[in-house]
């Protein structure tokens, strides 16, 4: 079955930078694009960006831009989510989630992972 | 960006009584292919959101008949025809018809009395 695997908790302080991953398996990583989402605690889900695994080729919010870099590594069917110049109301669950067609809607999420930022 | 507004934000029911949730979007959600990308997540404490209805009414593998998506063009409608104890939680509307920039409502948390 379908699984994202995300990594573990972090805490960072202003003006750091985070990577999160999300490794995925139980189908063919290439042909499903891969979604970034947060949400701060007691809030509602924000999407940031989006890869395309075969390509590499990403689009991101314009709110991160400049702030958030997504790649991937289809060796090992991981996306990382880096997110740089961090505020504290970067404090959120960061989500990666995956499309399928035939809904066009999330069919599939990773755990989250939570990222605090905290002096 | 395509905004989404949910009504209420707060659902108090009583088990076994029917639930509804409104979300409207700012423009139209019908996708030049034909199909309106409008979904609804549930989240519960602690977990990421898990899909239950697609495309305006179609319920996800696994989720219960008393599920119910409608509507069109920018108003939808979720239905819960008699709510049990295991739908708590919080609801989201979510457009994909804006590819690749999804958005989604703000949430309604439904709740016992």
């Amino acid at each position: 079955q379908v699984q994202l695997v995300q990594s573990g908790a972090e805490v960072k302080k202003p003006g750091a930078s985070v990577k999160v991953s999300c490794k995925a398996s139980g189908y063919i990583f290439t042909r499903y694009y891969i979604h970034w989402v947060r949400q701060a605690p007691g809030q509602g889900l924000e999407w940031m960006g989006i890869i395309n695994p075969s390509g590499g080729s990403t689009t991101y919010a314009q709110k991160f831009q400049g702030r958030i870099t997504v790649t991937r590594d289809t060796f090992t069917s991981t996306v990382y989510m880096e997110l740089s110049s961090l505020r504290f109301e970067d404090t959120a669950v960061y989500y990666c989630a995956r499309i399928d067609y035939t809904s066009g809607s999330y069919t599939d999420w990773g755990q989250g992972t939570l990222v605090t930022v905290s002096s | 960006d395509i905004v989404m507004t949910q009504t209420p934000l707060s659902s108090p029911v009583t088990l076994g009584q029917p639930a509804s949730i409104s979300c409207r979007s700012t423009q139209s959600l019908v996708h030049s292919d034909g199909n309106t990308y409008l979904s609804w997540l549930h989240q519960r404490p602690g977990q990421p959101p898990r899909l239950l209805i697609y495309k305006i009414s179609n319920r996800f593998s696994g989720v219960p008949d008393r599920f119910s998506g409608s509507g069109a063009g920018t108003d939808f409608t979720l239905k819960i025809s008699r709510v049990e104890a295991e739908d708590v939680g919080v609801y989201f509307c979510m457009q994909a018809t804006q590819f690749p920039h999804h958005t989604f409502g703000q949430g309604t948390k439904l709740e016992i009395k």
